[in-house]
């Protein structure tokens, strides 16, 4: 079965420091990619995705991810993070050729402190 | 000018109880959901409906029991609430039905969730 990991559970980290969270999937035809957002108190909401064509994607609020195929990852970046970053993170899979159904992954927390 | 709206947004019951969570998208979307994200924070899909016919039912005990009386609502209900049901229920929405080509990089539009506690 498709799974998700995301490694970093918790990530703790002071304003302009750098952000990457990890996201692999274990399926090994054409996936589409997607992170999620939820800030504290509110919905989950798109941050950014990948179909096809440049594997590096870029999303609101200065993050982006690369997709690299080799490794089935989708890792999640900024350069500098702001305290307003605080929020939950989620990466999902969904399956060319299949149904189109998401798997997330459990989610990262990140703190960050001003 | 929610787009996906739940109510409530939190209930607490006691064991046994019925209870019902609803949910209304805007978007004139066609495909909506039911995920339950449990302790861990696992995001799993419970139900889909495409134009009110249910297409998804994961292994979800019967006594959940979705309803779509129209595109635009679905409502879940609850039976006999156990303590395992505690969890955060998300309804979501969705342009197109996972189980078409549109449905290639399905946006996922939450709501805001419902946390049922079960004592």
């Amino acid at each position: 079965a498709q799974s998700v990991s995301q490694h970093n559970h918790h990530v703790i980290l002071s304003e302009a420091a750098s952000l990457e969270l990890g996201c692999n999937y274990s399926y090994g035809g054409t996936v589409n990619l997607f992170w999620y957002v939820q800030y504290p108190g509110q919905h989950l909401q798109l941050l950014l995705k990948y179909f096809s064509g440049d594997p590096l994607v870029k999303g609101i609020k200065g993050f982006e991810a690369e997709f690299i195929k080799s490794k089935f990852s989708f890792n999640l970046r900024k350069p500098s993070v702001q305290w307003s970053d605080t929020a939950e993170y989620f990466c999902a899979v969904t399956r060319s050729g299949g149904s189109y159904i998401p798997t997330f992954g459990r989610g990262t927390s990140l703190i960050v402190h001003p | 000018d929610t787009a996906v709206s739940q109510t409530p947004k939190y209930l607490v019951t006691q064991m046994g109880n019925d209870k019902s969570i609803k949910c209304e998208q805007n978007l004139g979307h066609d495909t909506m959901y039911w995920y339950k994200q449990d302790s861990k924070k696992f995001l799993k899909i419970m139900f889909s409906y495409n134009n009110k016919e249910l297409i998804i039912n994961e292994t979800v005990p019967n006594r959940f029991s979705p309803k779509s009386p129209d595109k635009a609502h679905l409502n879940l209900h609850i039976n006999s609430l156990e303590l395992g049901d505690s969890a955060v229920y998300f309804c979501a929405s969705s342009q197109a039905s996972p189980y078409t080509e549109r449905g290639v990089g399905n946006e996922q539009f939450f709501g805001p969730g419902t946390r049922l506690t079960v004592l």
